[in-house]
Order: structure tokens, then sequence, then C-alpha cells
């Protein structure tokens, strides 16, 4: 199963959106609503920040929000702030029962 | 609060054993598929595992099949990961996390170094 493509960094100045995309198949990305979004600080475990494509955890800011076209599913975050820089990495369920991973993006607050 | 916590790591010398636990508190264990996940030094995050909530089906990334196992105790809510014939490759912190189509929580992870 391969890695899903994201880019390897995207970076914006306090206060703008930026997006990040996570690019994979019909048998992972593109087959089912089943993406999630993670954010992880250096030498911290991964936090869930989207769930099912769209859905925000219950604690998770409303400047975070998902959505999916075909095989492709994007993270946007609204308002950008220092805490938000972070490794982002999307996931999907894929037909052959396992998990995929995104390559991972780190956002940077200029 | 939903809890996960991994241990077991250390330092091994290629060929080796190493066997992970995963103590998992604040939710009922014996609902859910468990999954192991690995991230290498400066890397992205690779899935590694995931049994079923009753232990009666388990699936591996290629990389690990045949050589790790994984398993579970749900009268002990706990996870366990059995890693034999470990390869450089293998070195990498190792998480745990419940997973209902999405990973959370997760575990604070715990390293396995491969080294001679």
């Amino acid at each position: 199963q391969s890695a899903l493509t994201q880019p390897a960094s995207v970076s914006g100045s306090p206060g703008q959106s930026i997006t990040v995309s996570c690019t994979g198949t019909s048998s992972d990305v593109g087959g089912y609503n089943y993406v999630s979004w993670y954010q992880q600080h250096p030498g911290k475990a991964p936090k869930l920040m989207i769930y099912d494509v769209s859905n925000r955890p219950s604690g998770v800011s409303n400047r975070f929000s998902g959505s999916k076209s075909g095989n492709t599913a994007s993270l946007t975050i609204s308002g950008l702030q220092a805490e938000d820089e972070a490794d982002y990495y999307c996931s999907s369920y894929a037909s052959s029962g396992s998990y995929v991973f995104g390559t991972g993006t780190k956002v940077t607050v200029l | 609060e939903m809890q996960l916590v991994e241990s077991g790591g250390g330092l091994v010398q290629p060929g080796g054993s190493l066997r992970l636990s995963c103590a998992a508190s604040g939710f009922t264990f014996s609902n859910y598929w468990m999954h192991w996940v690995r991230q290498a030094p400066g890397k992205g995050l690779v899935w590694v595992s995931r049994i079923k909530p009753d232990g009666t089906r388990t699936d591996y990334a290629d990389s690990v099949k045949g050589r790790f196992t994984i398993s579970r105790d749900n009268a002990k809510n706990t996870l366990y990961l059995q890693m034999n014939s470990l390869r450089v490759e293998d070195t990498a912190v190792y998480y745990c996390a419940r997973v209902e189509r999405w990973f959370d929580p997760w575990g604070q992870g715990t390293l396995v170094t491969v080294s001679s």
C-alpha cells in the first residue's frame, strides 16, 4: 500500500488560510469517506483533528476544516496561528483492509 | 479520560526480538479494533498492524508480515506486538491507537532501536 501524497511543506502568515492536500487512489481516499487528519508537534504523539473527511472532534478549533473531491482530500486551516505550526498527516481506510497515512506536511507560520 | 500507555521498547540487535505492550484505560477496550503505527526518526507515520475486538482477525503491513504478531488480552485491557527477526529499518517510535475509522486516542509511543 503506497503512502498518500502530501506536499512536503506549506507556509502562511498569521491570520491567513492555508490548505494541505492529500492525494490517493480510488482504493483508498476516493473509495471511502474515511479520511482523517492528524497534527503532530515535535516529540509528541499525533492528535486527531478531522475524522470522516469533514468532522471535527470535540475540543478542536473550528479554524480547522476538511473536505474531499475524488481521490484528493484537503485540510484547511483558517486564521493561522503560531500554535498551528506542526506536521500534519492524512490517513484513509484502504480496500485491502489496512489503513494508509500520507507522507506528511510541515506547516510553517511565517 | 481515555488513555493508552506503551512499554517494552529498547535497544536490540538485528535478528533479535522484542515485545511491546499497550495498556488501555478509560474506555471499553474489548469493543474496539486496536492498531500499531510506527514512525522512524525524522520520517512519517506508517501503519503496522491491527486486531479485531475479539482477536479473531489480524492484518499486517507487508513490511512486517511474517515477523510481527499482534495480539490482545481483553481481560487485562492490553494490546501486544511481538516483533521477531528485527531489522535496522524497524527502528522507530511505535504507537498504539484505538480505531473507529480514525485513530484516537494515541499512546505516547515507545522507541525501538535496532542496532549492533
